[in-house]
């Protein structure tokens, strides 16, 4: 089984200020792992993914992501953040073998303040 | 642009009216899905399309059955819906075989209302 978890419901930050939304995940194999964007009333934008290689991710939008397989976590981070950054926020893993489906997190509401 | 297409975005039905809601893409993905999201949840996954197989999750409804008639079309009928089946629901595509299913790409979503 693969399970991913997002453990803050919301995270406020002030514009300018760097940003980090959290994840972490479970699964029995080596991980593919996402992240996805949903601004209200809209489906999910991707915005980055890791297969292999590099740990630290870069991806849409001036976001990133770091792998860390020690601490089975993948947090998103941007440098500075915008206002335009405030949406839903959710991390997704599916297994890298075999065939499986992805499964989200409960995801992640980001507040950007002016 | 290559895109995923969601028909209509909005849906109004009765309680036990049957209701199909549909779905098109122009990126020709194999893998075709329909999730359910209620209000600031994850995505629940009912059931995927890949190329013309079907594949159900365990936990979902007979009530949600789908469609997928070609390529490019994939269809979610809800043959009685009920208050709880109020929701959005987003259908994505990706592509790949197997072992390599590349990211998926979200339609905007059909909200439906169930009244």
């Amino acid at each position: 089984a693969q399970s991913v978890a997002q453990p803050e419901d919301q995270v406020n930050v002030a514009e300018g200020n760097p940003l980090t939304v959290k994840c972490t995940y479970s699964v029995s194999g080596n991980p593919y792992l996402f992240w996805y964007v949903q601004y209200p009333n809209r489906g999910l934008q991707f915005l980055l993914k890791y297969i292999t290689g590099d740990n630290l991710v870069k991806g849409s939008y001036g976001f990133e992501a770091e792998f860390n397989k020690s601490q089975t976590s993948f947090h998103l981070k941007k440098p500075s953040a915008l206002v335009s950054d405030s949406a839903l926020y959710f991390c997704a893993v599916r297994l890298d073998s075999g065939y499986s489906t992805l499964t989200f997190g409960k995801g992640t509401m980001l507040l950007v303040s002016p | 642009d290559a895109m995923v297409i969601q028909n209509p975005r909005y849906q109004v039905t009765q309680f036990g009216k049957p209701v199909t809601l549909s779905c098109s893409q122009t990126l020709n993905h194999n893998v075709m899905y329909w999730y359910q999201q209620k209000s600031s949840q994850a995505p629940k996954l009912l059931f995927h399309y890949y190329d013309k197989d079907f594949n159900n999750e365990a936990d979902t409804p007979d009530n949600f059955q789908s469609r997928r008639p070609n390529t490019s079309f994939c269809f979610l009928d809800i043959r009685s819906p009920g208050l709880g089946d109020a929701a959005m629901y987003l259908c994505a595509t990706s592509s790949g075989n197997g072992r390599a299913l590349n990211e998926q790409f979200f339609g905007p979503g059909t909200r439906l209302t169930v009244l």
